[in-house]
């Protein structure tokens, strides 16, 4: 079956150090990957993505590659800010017809000033 | 102007009882999901619709019933409510039902049955 797997957290850091958290999947297709993340008291917004293997998404100085011979997808920042703390998700889909995303567990990233 | 939008925010109720989530977006978007978000934060898909038809059914309480009057709305009526139903319930709308597609969310509803 379909699946995702997240280091668990909570991650604490101290502003500017740098973030990996790690995302491995397993799926049945080929997949697409992404990464939400999810400020507290509110809903899920997308971080980035990557539709194929080798793609690399990006976004507010986050990136994560899309690994198909390790099937991963870390996601990474090389200098964090207070405002990044919340939850992060690794997801994947698959297939075309009524696609749902398929989460991990979520990461709890804490950074402190 | 609000993407998906989602009502109410909150919702205390007791059990047995029966309520509704209402959903809208207006992205024009041709899918919408909903989602559950349990007390650990796990997400999981409960339902989905294209274009007013559903497409996804996930192993839900038949309980549960979304409708979708049209393709920017997508509603959960929930009956004889339980404690286990508390949870904070997303809704989510896509372009189309390529696994490529990015989802909007709402800012979910968050349940509590007493």
């Amino acid at each position: 079956g379909n699946s995702v797997t997240q280091m668990e957290g909570p991650v604490t850091l101290s502003e500017e150090a740098f973030l990996t958290i790690n995302c491995t999947y397993t799926a049945t297709g080929y997949p697409s990957l992404f990464w939400y993340v999810q400020y507290p008291g509110e809903g899920l917004q997308l971080l980035l993505k990557a539709t194929k293997a080798d793609d690399k998404g990006s976004n507010k100085g986050f990136e994560a590659t899309y690994r198909k011979e390790t099937t991963s997808f870390h996601l990474e920042k090389g200098s964090v800010q207070v405002s990044d703390s919340a939850v992060y998700f690794c997801a994947l889909s698959v297939g075309q017809a009524g696609t749902a995303l398929i989460f991990g567990k979520g990461t709890t990233l804490s950074v402190s000033s | 102007d609000t993407a998906v939008s989602q009502t109410p925010k909150y919702l205390v109720t007791q059990m047995g009882n029966d309520k509704s989530i209402k959903c809208e977006q207006n992205l024009g978007h041709d899918t919408m999901y909903w989602y559950k978000q349990d007390s650990k934060k796990f997400l999981k898909i409960m339902f989905s619709y294209n274009n007013k038809e559903l497409i996804i059914n996930e192993t839900v309480p038949n309980r549960f019933s979304p409708k979708s009057p049209d393709k920017a709305h997508l509603n959960l009526h929930i009956n004889s409510l339980e404690l286990g139903d508390s949870a904070v319930y997303f809704c989510a709308s896509s372009q189309g039902t390529g696994g490529f597609y990015e989802q909007y969310f709402g800012p979910g509803t968050r349940l509590t049955v007493t």
